[in-house]
This record gives structure tokens, C-alpha cells and sequence, in this order.
């Protein structure tokens, strides 16, 4: 079973900076997601990606599947942002769902 | 379109009872998998329906059951409640292989 690594856990920055949260997975997948939950539970998927790079307003999602490795990037963070950033891994046959990582709790301070 | 819904969102049971949630997927999406968000475990896969059954299972006990009907919506039933089953369960919907689209979860407490 593969086991999905993030770091940091927490994440604490001011506004305006560059924030990077990493994933690492043990085995390799198909598509690498990366969804965001703020309080009260609600999850948002941000990206589905099996390959290179994808962006998305002040997002970017990127991926190097030969060394296991996604980065979830925010520019010019804002108070907004602030949330719990979970990278998960899933098949594209599906034969396990969705394996999570721990996720990053991220505040982002005005 | 409308998004996933989930009832009831909030929930309080006793030991012992058992528990049936429900989910209905955005318009179209054949695809529904639930997942159990706990502070100890993070979140875990329950298990995921495809026009009407069980493609995939996740490593929970045989109380933890589910069902999917023909017009896609679903639901899962937990049967003898444990303390350690008060969790957050989210359903999520989706077209094929894309993207998964989560509801807003019902909150389950197990007293």
C-alpha cells in the first residue's frame, strides 16, 4: 500500500510570502491529488495531476514522478489561504481509493 | 449544477445504534466514494460505488456497509456503533477517472 508523506505539518507565514508544501509517495500512482479543507470540513479538490505542472490562479501544482515528489506552490499568499492542504494519491484503476497524507495545516498571518 | 449533498450534516447516536447517512452526487457523476476524517487517522477510504456496486472497499470492518441506487445517489450504514466511529464522513462524487468533488461531510458523534 502506498504511504503518502507532506511536509511541513504546520506552516506559519505572513502575507504576501511564497509557500511550498511537499508530498512524497512510496509507490508509484497515476494521478496525484492535492485538496484543501478549511474549518468546518469542507474539502475542495485543487488538483488532479500525473505529470509535469499545472496552474491555477495563484496556485501551482507540480509532480516528478520518477522521484515520487509533488510540491503544492501558493503566490503571493493571502489570509484567505489559510487552511489544510492534503495531498493524496489514487490509482487510476481506483483499486484502493484515495490514500491520504496527513496534511499541512497553513496560516497565513496579515 | 448543484454540488454533492450530504444529510443529515449533523448527527448524535449512543453506543450500540447504527446509522445510515446519505449522498447524492452532482448530476451525472456515477461515481461515489465515502471517506471517514477522524483527528487520529486523518482521512481513510470507506469505499466507492459505481452504477450501483462496490467497485472498491477500503480496510474497515463488515459493520461499515454501503449502497449505491440507479440514480446514482448513495448511502452508508454503520451498524453497532463504537465511541470510535465519531468522525467526519465524506462523500464524493465523480465523471469517470477525473477529479473527485467532495460534499460538506456529515459530522457523526458517537456517545
Amino acid at each position: 500500500k502506498n504511504e503518502v508523506e507532506q511536509s511541513p505539518q504546520n506552516l506559519t507565514a505572513q502575507e504576501g510570502e511564497f509557500i511550498t508544501i511537499n508530498c512524497s509517495y512510496s509507490v508509484g500512482i497515476s494521478a496525484l491529488h492535492w485538496l484543501q479543507q478549511h474549518p468546518g470540513g469542507g474539502i475542495v479538490s485543487l488538483f488532479m495531476l500525473s505529470s509535469g505542472k499545472k496552474k491555477h490562479g495563484r496556485l501551482i501544482a507540480t509532480i516528478n514522478i520518477q522521484e515520487k515528489h509533488s510540491s503544492l506552490h501558493i503566490t503571493a499568499s493571502h489570509p484567505r489561504d489559510s487552511a489544510v492542504y492534503i495531498c493524496a494519491e489514487g490509482s487510476g484503476g481506483g483499486a484502493d481509493g484515495l490514500t491520504f497524507g496527513k496534511g499541512t495545516h497553513l496560516i497565513i498571518q496579515p | 449544477k448543484a454540488g454533492v449533498t450530504q444529510t443529515p450534516r449533523y448527527l448524535i447516536k449512543t453506543r450500540g445504534q447504527q446509522v445510515t447517512l446519505s449522498c447524492s452526487p452532482i448530476s451525472g457523476h456515477r461515481s461515489v466514494s465515502w471517506y471517514q476524517q477522524t483527528p487520529g487517522q486523518g482521512l481513510q477510504f470507506l469505499f466507492e460505488y459505481f452504477s450501483e456496486t462496490q467497485r472498491n472497499k477500503g480496510n474497515f470492518p463488515g459493520r461499515f456497509s454501503g449502497r449505491q441506487f440507479s440514480n446514482s445517489r448513495s448511502e452508508m450504514n454503520v451498524s453497532t456503533l463504537e465511541l470510535g466511529d465519531s468522525a467526519l464522513y465524506l462523500c464524493a462524487s465523480r465523471d469517470g477517472w477525473d477529479e473527485q468533488f467532495f460534499g460538506p461531510g456529515t459530522r457523526l458523534t458517537v456517545l
